[in-house]
């Protein structure tokens, strides 16, 4: 069965500092990957998503995610962290059948919440 | 645009009552989801649809039902609620793969 991990329950960083968000995913085929983020009291809102092509994939509001194979990563990273980031960030697995399409079925890890300090 | 909406935002059941949570999107997505969120469990896959008339079972699919008889409404059933089913509801809706719209979400508690 597919599983997502990530490592890092809480993250604190200063305003302005850069962030790399850790996201390990555990399956034999193809994977499809998203990130969303999940401010308080709110749904998940996708930030981004790699499905084939060109490893490293740029999002919204700045971040971007690069997806490597050998280590069955798919880390999210922004250069610079607004106070405004602040919120909880979830990696997702998913797979595409024999047909190339896919049910949507897909694996959440826990989250890491994203604290950012002034 | 409205994208995936959901009602209630808010419920207190007591443990045997019985309700439905809606879900409409207006984005004519195909694939439709509903997701139970946990502290600290991430979001676990109750049931899915693929199309109006198609539904499947996800990781957690007991003590719930659903029906799609449109491409636009996907409610979730509750019977006979149970404590553990206390939990933040999601909804989501995409066109071809993976939740790309949520909703706003249903906060149930099971008394």
């Amino acid at each position: 069965a597919q599983s997502v991990t990530q490592p890092d329950i809480h993250i604190t960083v200063s305003e302005g500092a850069s962030l790399e968000l850790r996201c390990n995913y555990s399956y034999g085929a193809t994977p499809y990957l998203f990130w969303y983020v999940q401010s308080p009291g709110q749904g998940l809102q996708l930030l981004l998503k790699y499905f084939s092509g060109d490893t490293l994939v740029q999002g919204i509001k700045g971040f971007e995610a690069e997806f490597k194979r050998s280590q069955s990563s798919f880390n999210l990273r922004k250069p610079s962290v607004h106070w405004s980031d602040a919120a909880e960030y979830f990696c997702a697995v998913g797979y595409l059948n024999a047909g190339g399409t896919s049910y949507g079925k897909l694996t959440f890890g826990q989250g890491t919440i994203l604290t950012v300090h002034p | 645009n409205a994208g995936v909406t959901q009602t209630p935002k808010f419920r207190i059941l007591k443990i045997g009552q019985s309700m439905t949570l809606q879900c409409t999107q207006d984005m004519n997505h195909n694939y439709m989801y509903w997701y139970r969120q946990d502290p600290g469990m991430g979001l676990k896959l109750i049931y899915y649809s693929v199309g109006a008339g198609i539904t499947d079972k996800g990781e957690v699919p007991n003590g719930y039902n659903v029906s799609r008889s449109t491409t636009e409404d996907f409610p979730l059933r509750l019977e006979l609620a149970a404590p553990s089913q206390t939990s933040v509801y999601f909804c989501a809706s995409s066109y071809l793969t993976g939740g790309d719209t949520f909703g706003s979400g249903t906060r149930l508690t099971v008394v």
